[in-house]
């Protein structure tokens, strides 16, 4: 499995942007960049996923760089309730299409 | 809307029991996964289901590990005899489609503790 580097803790502001970052040289043509969180004491939970071109759905933004070696999540108004671990994760369309997990990044968001 | 739920939500054990964690996944999906986390680990990946049979399998997934779709709506992980080691969140998942994109939902997880 291609593999993900990502900081191991990002802090923000209530009510600001976030952008947290993802790093994957390795991406292969055919990998998926997804991206989950985990709220304390929950199950992961889907935030957003593309290939090449940059996403938005109600709960994030996704930018890919051109290369695809690097992506970012855009939180665009972070709330207290965001505050999870971030993971970025490349799923290939074989197989099982299992979600390997990183370390993620711990976001932490001051009032 | 529709969620994987998962029972129990703690269970303790003594080490050398069986365990059986179950799960509802989501009801037209067609993929099942299971993964676990030991406290202020990452989460891992067990084992995937499809089509009433394993799909791929972890290192972790020895042969004290089973699972089983025994009626169509319940996916069971069975641990055939516990070790200390076992303690972790048990996390269910499941996925609609055979589509790249498709996300996993995953349950709130079943703690297991081994005495």
């Amino acid at each position: 499995d291609a593999k993900t580097t990502q900081p191991n803790s990002m802090e923000s502001n209530e009510e600001e942007p976030v952008h947290l970052p993802c790093n994957h040289s390795t991406i292969s043509g055919t990998d998926y960049i997804h991206w989950y969180r985990q709220l304390p004491s929950q199950g992961p939970e889907y935030v957003i996923h593309g290939l090449t071109s940059n996403v938005n759905n109600r709960m994030a933004s996704l930018a890919i760089a051109e290369d695809r070696k690097s992506s970012t999540l855009i939180l665009h108004r972070a709330t207290l309730r965001d505050a999870a671990v971030y993971y970025c994760i490349l799923r290939l369309l074989q197989g099982a299409q299992k979600l390997v997990f990183g370390q993620g990044t711990r976001l932490t968001i001051n009032p | 809307e529709p969620e994987v739920t998962q029972t129990p939500s703690h269970q303790v054990t003594q080490m050398g029991q069986e365990v059986i964690l179950r799960c509802v996944p989501i009801s037209n999906h067609l993929y099942f996964y299971w993964y676990r986390q030991i406290l202020g680990q990452k989460v891992e990946f067990l084992v995937s289901f499809y089509n009433n049979e394993i799909s791929e399998k972890s290192e972790i997934f020895d042969d004290q590990f089973s699972v089983e779709r025994p009626d169509g709506s319940n996916f069971t992980l069975k641990i055939r005899s516990t070790k200390l080691e076992d303690s972790a969140m048990y996390f269910c998942a499941s996925r609609l489609s055979g589509a790249g994109t498709g996300e996993l939902f995953f349950g709130e997880g079943s703690r297991l503790t081994v005495l």
